[in-house]
């Protein structure tokens, strides 16, 4: 069985142009997570989508940043404009239901320049 | 609010030694649960381990087990018999069983074991 895929594993750009993060979830599983860690610091929660619907987006730093999950199965992460705080590590993860574990994937590292 | 503090940010094994990392939390939930994670050099988040807060045993999978001390609100950690494999960060994460659930990270152990 698939894990969880995120794409792409990298992403190098420069402030002011848009980026999209792609995350894939393990099949089956209608609870998605986006997390963040910025250099050095502990990673934060984002957004929680279960299936389509935004169950939780507390987390979303700012109106740059605009996650959807259409249809219930892949999400998408925009960030535009991006910023220089923006750059980080990306974590998608999913779980079929929300009080058993969490899977991770491995991650999309962004660079803004 | 929900808290997560890993006070080691940096941590030396032996190989075949056992390693204790630290995790101690605070939250308001009656009703919680922690994890570990490992992120090896290669990024990925790989789950290790989870404990709640109503079991009665300390939760072990093969050679990590976690000393679960919920009057001292920690969650500790140890790796038994420490291979090479082992270096990497070590995340503790919190998740309150009310509300929506979302995962409360430490900042990270970096773990080094050596040959």
């Amino acid at each position: 069985e698939a894990g969880v895929t995120q794409f792409p594993s990298h992403s190098v750009i420069e402030k002011g142009q848009t980026v999209t993060l792609r995350c894939d979830p393990i099949s089956g599983h209608d609870n998605l997570y986006w997390y963040r860690r910025v250099m050095g610091k502990e990673i934060k929660f984002l957004l929680h989508f279960v299936k389509e619907s935004k169950q939780d987006e507390s987390g979303m730093p700012n109106n740059r940043f605009l996650a959807e999950r259409t249809g219930g199965t892949y999400s998408t992460l925009k960030v535009q404009p991006a910023e220089l705080e923006d750059s980080g590590v990306y974590f998608c993860a999913s779980s079929q239901l929300m009080n058993t574990e969490a899977f991770f994937g491995q991650g999309t590292r962004l660079t803004v320049v | 609010a929900q808290k997560i503090t890993q006070t080691q940010p940096g941590m030396f094994v032996q190989e075949k030694e056992a390693v204790t990392l630290d995790c101690t939390y605070d939250t308001s939930d009656p009703s919680y649960g922690l994890f570990w994670y490992k992120q090896p050099s290669s990024g990925e988040m790989i789950f290790l381990i989870y404990q709640g807060s109503y079991d009665q045993q300390n939760a072990t999978e093969g050679r990590y087990s976690l000393n679960f001390q919920k009057a001292r609100k920690s969650a500790n950690l140890v790796i038994s018999a420490s291979q090479l494999g082992d270096s990497a960060m070590y995340f503790c994460a919190l998740r309150g069983n009310t509300g929506f659930q979302k995962l409360v990270f430490g900042t990270g152990t970096r773990l080094l074991v050596s040959p």
